[in-house]
């Protein structure tokens, strides 16, 4: 596609319950992170896939999120249990692989998760 | 100016004028720097980017410049425009893969 795309662009949950996000990359791009902005904040880095590499999950906060990646493709966010500070804009980027922390992400418009 | 940290600034400016929206950071190790810009319920779109080989790169009415000597990065907007309101984000790659942002300066540019 033309950018990247995330979905669903709201989701409004109520506390405990799991949801799940969805991240459709741009084609061509193997690298592929999840970010998580606070209202008002910077962007909070949680995950990072690069082609069939073990993916770097150092920035997940707590076991209740999880990620995966299908290939070259799609990608699924999950949080399980859900509490009150998990809500925020999920944000999904890809990039080149060659880049390696050296070019730009190219950015989706979030999911915007509140969770009551 | 913006550091990695600290709260949101906000800078206010007249259409017409030039910008100056300035970042700090603190990774020794960052070889890449990137400029961002969000608007309300947007994605950050990319800007301009720099790499540490260089102190100064030119795109379309921007201009980035680094500063390795005391970890400064700032973004100049000539001849700003009402629809350059919006938040600005700073990122370093710390060496590593992925970026860490800043937490932004929000731009107001009044007509």
């Amino acid at each position: 596609g033309a950018g990247v795309s995330q979905s669903p662009s709201n989701k409004v949950t109520e506390k405990g319950k799991d949801v799940e996000l969805r991240c459709d990359p741009i084609s061509g791009h193997t690298a592929l992170y999840w970010y998580r902005q606070r209202l008002g904040q910077g962007l909070e880095f949680l995950i990072y896939f690069q082609g069939n590499s073990a993916p770097d999950k150092s920035g997940l906060p707590s076991d209740r999120f999880s990620a995966e990646r299908t290939g070259e493709s799609v990608s699924t966010l999950t949080i399980q249990r859900t509490q009150q500070e998990d809500s925020a804009v999920y944000l999904c980027a890809s990039s080149l692989a060659a880049g390696r922390g050296r070019s730009p992400l190219h950015f989706g418009n979030g999911t915007r998760l509140t969770v009551t | 100016g913006e550091s990695v940290g600290l709260h949101l600034p906000t800078l206010s400016v007249q259409e017409g004028d030039n910008s100056i929206i300035n970042c700090a950071y603190s990774n020794s190790a960052s070889d890449y720097f990137i400029w961002y810009k969000q608007e309300s319920g947007k994605g950050p779109q990319f800007i301009i980017d720099i790499r540490s080989n260089m102190d100064k790169r030119q795109g379309q009415r921007v201009t980035v410049l680094l500063n390795k000597t005391v970890k400064h990065l700032s973004l100049q907007i000539a001849a700003t425009q009402p629809g350059d309101s919006a938040v600005y984000f700073c990122a370093e790659n710390g060496g590593y893969s992925t970026l860490t942002f800043g937490k932004g300066t929000m731009l107001l540019v009044s007509p």
